[in-house]
């Protein structure tokens, strides 16, 4: 699976889009993009996942480049409960082991 | 739906101690996984499952055991403990498909 890169630490304040990039210049075509968050030592909760196009749910927006060499992750009225860890994951979904290889993330403070 | 259980939440053991730290899920999903998480690190596969009596190693497996009987159950066991083995542990599932991990709220283990 690719790695990943991603800013150590973000801030942003209350209101406001938090706009979280990932770089995974050396992504496969077959490879998902994948975000989770952390919030304080909990478990790590499920965000949004895609391929090749934009992808839009309750929670957030992903951005895909069209090189699929990096992507951003936009929460678009960011809140304090936001406060969290944001991991950026690529994942070949093939094969029968469905892993994720987490890095370190990013770690995001929204301020009021 | 409980979701994914995990027990106990916190506990305490002295070097050279074994103990299983328990995990359940209530979804029918075929595939679990255990994480560890040191502190300020992203989460490293111990071990997964992909079906009950079916189970691989990942990342870190030394030091540690699983067994999958049934669908529902992943216990991850201990065998004399360590002080490197102080850490954070999740345990997630996720079903047939290559969506979201649902992960469980950790086990807090610290060992003397």
């Amino acid at each position: 699976d690719a790695k990943t890169t991603q800013p150590t630490s973000m801030d942003c304040a209350e209101g406001r889009a938090a706009n979280l990039p990932c770089n995974h210049s050396t992504i496969s075509g077959n490879e998902y993009v994948y975000w989770y968050r952390q919030i304080h030592s909990q478990g790590p909760q499920y965000i949004i996942h895609g391929l090749k196009n934009n992808e839009t749910n309750e929670m957030a927006s992903l951005i895909i480049t069209e090189d699929r060499k990096s992507s951003t992750l936009i929460l678009p009225h960011a809140t304090l409960r936001d406060t969290a860890v944001y991991y950026c994951i690529v994942r070949v979904n093939a094969g029968n082991n469905r892993k994720l290889i987490w890095g370190l993330g990013t770690s995001l403070a929204v301020n009021p | 739906n409980a979701g994914v259980t995990q027990t106990p939440k916190f506990r305490i053991l002295k070097i050279g101690q074994s103990m299983t730290l328990q995990c359940a899920q209530d979804m029918n999903h075929n595939y679990m996984y255990w994480y560890r998480q040191d502190p300020g690190m992203g989460l490293k596969l111990i071990y997964y499952s992909v079906g009950a009596g079916i189970t691989d190693k990942g990342e870190v497996p030394n030091g540690y055991n699983v067994s999958r009987s049934t669908t529902e159950d992943f216990p991850l066991r201990l065998e004399l403990a360590a002080p490197s083995q102080t850490s954070v542990y999740f345990c997630a599932s996720t079903g047939t498909g290559f969506g979201e991990q649902f992960f469980g709220p950790g086990t807090r283990l610290t060992v003397l």
